[in-house]
């Protein structure tokens, strides 16, 4: 069965703990990316990848952090210095480039506590 | 740059009846325009696409239409049902960004269907 997962459904933050939030695809997918999503607004792009061991800043990068290590895995690391991380994360996946069509995860809820 | 923007927030139809969403954009470059589905709580979800070479596409009770003359994007659903209601945006590419980045999102119509 193939498609995207996120892990954890729920993510709870003490302040000034990073914490990271976990993506994988078994799309065999060379791009993937991160997209943050508030209330009534679109999403907004955190981070890309293109290809393993390379990663790009999308619009509103700071506090966050990402590594690409493997093609099927893009975690994300929600830094304390992200001071409103409070949001729901959607991961997303696409055989190549922006042409082409991303495929989203189920997508994970960041509380603070 | 790339704005996307959707004309209405919240669109309220009869079961049964057609809808219409729209979308407009800015960068008369853009070239591949997707419509998602996104329901309370979960991701995204892919309904169609076009390519700015086409006018209209048609999928299962969707339809998309792309005017590039005003650069306007509509989704038509038909027979509207109550598992259509969800939040639907629109996401425009273009070409300048080269990358992920020239992907834009639309902030969303919420279409609630009334019995």
């Amino acid at each position: 069965d193939g498609g995207i997962t996120q892990s954890p459904k729920y993510l709870f933050r003490k302040e000034g703990q990073n914490v990271t939030l976990s993506c994988e695809q078994n799309l065999n997918h060379d791009a993937m990316y991160w997209y943050r999503q508030d209330p009534g607004q679109g999403l907004r792009l955190i981070y890309y990848s293109q290809i393993v061991n390379d990663f790009q800043k999308g619009d509103i990068a700071e506090g966050y952090s990402v590594s690409r290590e493997k093609k099927e895995s893009f975690p994300l690391t929600v830094t304390s210095a992200q001071k409103n991380p409070t949001a729901f994360y959607l991961c997303a996946s696409s055989i190549g480039g922006y042409q082409e069509t991303q495929y989203f995860g189920p997508g994970t809820r960041l509380l603070v506590l | 740059g790339e704005s996307v923007g959707l004309h209405l927030p919240t669109l309220s139809v009869q079961e049964g009846d057609n809808s219409i969403i729209n979308c407009a954009y800015s960068n008369s470059a853009s070239d591949y325009f997707i419509w998602y589905k996104q329901e309370s709580g979960k991701g995204p979800q892919f309904i169609i696409d076009i390519r700015s070479n086409m006018d209209k596409r048609q999928g299962q009770r969707v339809t998309v239409l792309l005017n590039k003359t005003v650069k306007h994007l509509s989704l038509q659903i038909a027979a509207t049902q109550p598992g259509d209601s969800a939040v639907y945006f629109c996401a425009v590419t273009h070409p300048a960004g080269g990358g992920a980045d020239g992907l834009t999102f639309g902030k969303g119509t919420h279409l609630i269907i009334q019995p």
